[in-house]
Order: structure tokens, then sequence, then C-alpha cells
């Protein structure tokens, strides 16, 4: 079966400049996430969805971070305006209800 | 609040020889599920292993093995045989189980395998 699917695989903005990543997760998973993995560190949860709906995004920066799932399928991942501190990876993964979260290659994000 | 502690510095670990890489944990939740994952330097995160924390077996999966020890509230990842290709960081993480099932991960582990 496919893979989560992520893009761009890499990303370089100035700080204050506005970015969006797209997520298409494995088919079926109707949960989906995206986490912020910053050099040296484990990734950190942003949000959960189930289906079009947010399970979790109490560890979403809601002032300059937004995202979406349409249609409970795809998702995109917004930050407007960039910090200098977002630099990170963006990784999206996926799950059936209860199973284990299956990870895309990420987004390497560089902020100058 | 649950929390993974990963304290091992850089692992190395000669070719066709066993190591374990260790993870302790600390929840309040009744049930919980424990993980592993591998993390090359091309970034991919890839799925290793699974550990309830009802089961009563430790969970294997080809080469990788979990040992769980509850009481010691540790789920160390044995990797047997090792393999050029196992070179990589490691991350323990641990969810609830239900709906609200993020992921909560370790600083990780680097691994190196010497030929």
């Amino acid at each position: 079966e496919a893979g989560v699917a992520q893009s761009p695989r890499y990303k370089i903005i100035e700080k204050r400049q506005s970015v969006a990543f797209w997520c298409n997760p494995i088919s079926g998973h109707a949960t989906l996430y995206w986490y912020q993995q910053i050099l040296g560190q484990g990734p950190k949860l942003l949000i959960q969805f189930q289906n079009n709906g947010v399970v979790d995004d109490s560890q979403l920066p809601k002032d300059r971070f937004s995202a979406e799932r349409l249609k409970g399928v795809d998702s995109t991942l917004k930050i407007q305006p960039a910090k200098l501190e977002d630099s990170a990876v963006y990784l999206c993964a996926s799950s059936l209800v209860g199973g284990p979260q299956h990870f895309g290659d990420g987004t390497r994000l560089s902020i100058l | 609040a649950q929390k993974i502690t990963q304290t091992q510095p850089g692992m190395f670990v000669q070719e066709k020889e066993a190591v374990t890489l260790d993870c302790t944990y600390d929840t309040s939740d009744p049930s919980y599920g424990l993980f592993w994952y591998k993390q090359p330097s091309s970034g991919e995160m890839i799925f290793l292993i699974y550990q309830g924390s009802y089961d009563q077996q430790n969970a294997t999966e080809g080469r990788y093995s979990l040992n769980f020890q509850k009481a010691r509230k540790s789920a160390n990842l044995v990797i047997s045989a090792s393999q050029l290709g196992d070179s990589a960081m490691y991350f323990c993480a641990m969810s609830r189980t239900g709906a609200n099932s993020k992921l909560t991960f370790g600083k990780g582990i680097t691994l190196s395998v010497r030929p």
C-alpha cells in the first residue's frame, strides 16, 4: 500500500513569510497527525484530526499556525508569519483508530 | 502527563552482535501503548514494534524484541544480529489507549553499527 505522502520535502523561507505543507495519509486511515521535530529532539504533536474534526490542538501555536483537513483525507499545515524558532522537520502521520502511526518523509523547513 | 526518558549516549555495536536500547516511562494512565521508531539520516520515521500495557508476553518483530518490565516502567528495545543498516536514531514513544492517541517521544538514541 502507498505510504503517507508529504510535500514539499524541503523549504527555505525568510522570517515573517508564510509557508504551507501538504499531507496525504494512507488510504482508509481516519486519524491524521502533524508533529514538529526540532533538531536533536523527538517529535512533538502539533495537532491531531479524527476524520475532519480536531481531537487535540493543545500544543499548536494558534497565533501563527493553522491546519485543516477538508473532506477527512488530505491535510494542510500553514505557518504565518514564520519565526526563526519554527525551523524544524514537520512530520505527518496517519493511523487506523487505535493502530500504530505511520509517518511520511517529512518537510524540512529552514527559516533565514 | 506522559514522559519518556532515553538517557544513553550514542551507542556502538559490532555487526552481528545484539544491542539493547534503554527506555523508561512515566504515566498515570491505566492503559497505554509503547512504541519504538527508527529514524535514519534520511529523516523518515519507521515503526518497529508495539507493546500494549496489558499484553502478557513481550512483543517481537523479526530481529526486534521489546523487553517490557511494567513494575520498573521500562520498555527496552533489543536488536539481535545487528546490521550496518541499523545505524540510525531510535525513538521510544508512548500513547494512551483510545481515540486521543498522540505519541509522546523521548529524545532518541543514536546507534552506530561497526563493520
